[in-house]
């Protein structure tokens, strides 16, 4: 398996432009997860899926944040729109079950301008 | 809420030193996991801890989770440059539900 993979790798976009993160976790992985990073505030659990439904969502931090799991095999985390605050880096993960261990994507890195 | 602090949380030593790294925790958690993360990937598992005062050991890591499952350590023996990254403790709470709560994480430079 190639693991989880996020897309774009980096993303550079001016304040107010929309942004969107793509996912694909792990075949069979029934938990996902999307996370912030930033070196202030460490890693930050944004939302999370459950069987493609959204479980916990307290994490997005305001409206202009979605999220959405149309299928076991892709999510979005779409950013409308997009401040200078925002930029961190994303990480996207999945698991076979909510709590066990959690695959990582690389990640992505958001600079907004 | 539940919190997991780390401590310390920078850390600069010399190739062949010793350190220990803390996971604490006012709640119980029903496992813990151990993560590193080097720079430019996302964090990958280490080592998971289910029984209050288990030990783990991989290679010259030492995981010990406590014994009233709070809160745990990293012990690394002889630290080589290899081993520099973020290192980050995640624990479950009790039910099959609950997310994982991931610590405020602990960087690790090795200087050779």
């Amino acid at each position: 398996d190639a693991g989880v993979i996020q897309s774009p790798r980096h993303e550079v976009t001016e304040m107010g432009q929309e942004v969107t993160l793509r996912c694909k976790p792990i075949s069979g992985h029934n938990s996902l997860f999307w996370y912030r990073q930033t070196m202030m505030r460490g890693l930050e659990l944004l939302i999370y899926f459950n069987n493609n439904v959204p479980i916990d969502d307290s994490g997005m931090p305001e409206d202009r944040f979605s999220a959405k799991m149309p299928n076991a095999s892709f999510s979005t985390l779409k950013i409308q729109p997009s401040e200078p605050r925002d930029s961190a880096v994303y990480f996207c993960a999945s698991s076979f079950a909510v709590h066990t261990e959690a695959f990582f994507g690389q990640g992505t890195r958001l600079t907004v301008v | 809420t539940q919190l997991l602090e780390q401590s310390p949380q920078f850390l600069s030593i010399q190739e062949g030193e010793n350190l220990t790294v803390y996971c604490n925790s006012s709640s119980v958690f029903s496992s813990l996991q151990w993560y590193r993360q080097e720079p430019g990937e996302g964090p990958v598992l280490l080592v998971t801890v289910v029984t209050g005062g288990e030990v783990k050991k991989l290679k010259r890591l030492t995981f010990q989770f406590g014994d009233a499952r709070k809160d745990s350590s990293l012990h690394i023996t002889a630290a080589q440059p290899g081993d520099t990254g973020l290192y980050l403790c995640a624990g479950a709470g009790s039910l099959s539900t609950d997310k994982l709560i991931f610590g405020t994480g602990t960087r690790l430079q090795v200087f050779p």
